[in-house]
């Protein structure tokens, strides 16, 4: 079974500038979630998306957003770029829930904004 | 995916010895606990969870404890192998949160040769 794949792994954006990751979830799983990963804070959680609908919310302004497609597969988008959102964004998906289920992570896409 | 690098204690390990991973977490409200490995390259990957009517929980090699009463988590790893190498995060549910998992900040095993 294929696992989880995001794209692009690798990103270079300036500051204002907007822009969308994706993430594709293992296949037969609902739900995805979405985190940041940086050396200062860790592992934050952005969001998470189960049938279509965001069910959780984690402490990040509103530039972040995200979606999630009939089939599964889900974007993140963070508009009007700035220097801090530098980080490695981390997609995973688990067969219900993100919580009480094992959660599938990606590889990750590493933005770095300049 | 490359790990949290820059400010994670480190943990040293003799090949072959065993490692305990400690962690602790803030809330004693949160019912669900988990671990993770990180190697470098990669996302999170899951070890072992236990839920917190639970002090004790084996896998294959590793093996979680839970000590409610000082709000402390360890992992355990019997026999640490080179492939052990990566950063290990704990994770806590935490009800009042709408379900979201928090994360530790990591530790970082190192196996000697």
């Amino acid at each position: 079974k294929a696992g989880v794949t995001q794209t692009p792994r690798y990103l270079i954006k300036t500051r204002g500038q907007q822009v969308t990751l994706s993430c594709s979830p293992i296949s037969g799983h609902r739900s995805v979630s979405w985190y940041q990963q940086t050396p200062g804070q860790g592992l934050q959680f952005l969001f998470e998306y189960f049938s279509e609908t965001q069910r959780n919310k984690g402490n990040f302004p509103g530039r972040f957003s995200g979606r999630q497609f009939s089939n599964s597969r889900s974007e993140m988008n963070v508009s009007t770029l700035e220097l801090g959102d530098s980080a490695l964004y981390l997609c995973a998906s688990s067969l219900v829930a993100a919580i009480s289920y094992e959660q599938y992570f990606g590889p990750g896409t590493r933005l770095t904004v300049t | 995916g490359e790990s949290v690098g820059l400010h994670l204690p480190t943990l040293s390990v003799q090949e072959g010895d065993n490692s305990i991973i400690n962690c602790a977490y803030s809330n004693s409200a949160s019912d669900y606990f988990i671990w993770y490995k990180q190697e470098s390259g990669k996302g999170p990957q899951f070890i072992i969870d236990i839920r917190s009517n639970m002090d004790k929980r084996q896998g294959q090699r590793v093996t979680v404890l839970l000590n409610k009463t000082v709000k402390h988590l360890s992992l355990q790893i019997a026999a640490t192998q080179p492939g052990d190498s990566a950063v290990y995060f704990c994770a806590e549910n935490m009800e009042n949160r709408d379900d979201k998992i928090i994360f530790g900040k990591g530790t970082r095993l190192h196996i000697l040769p």
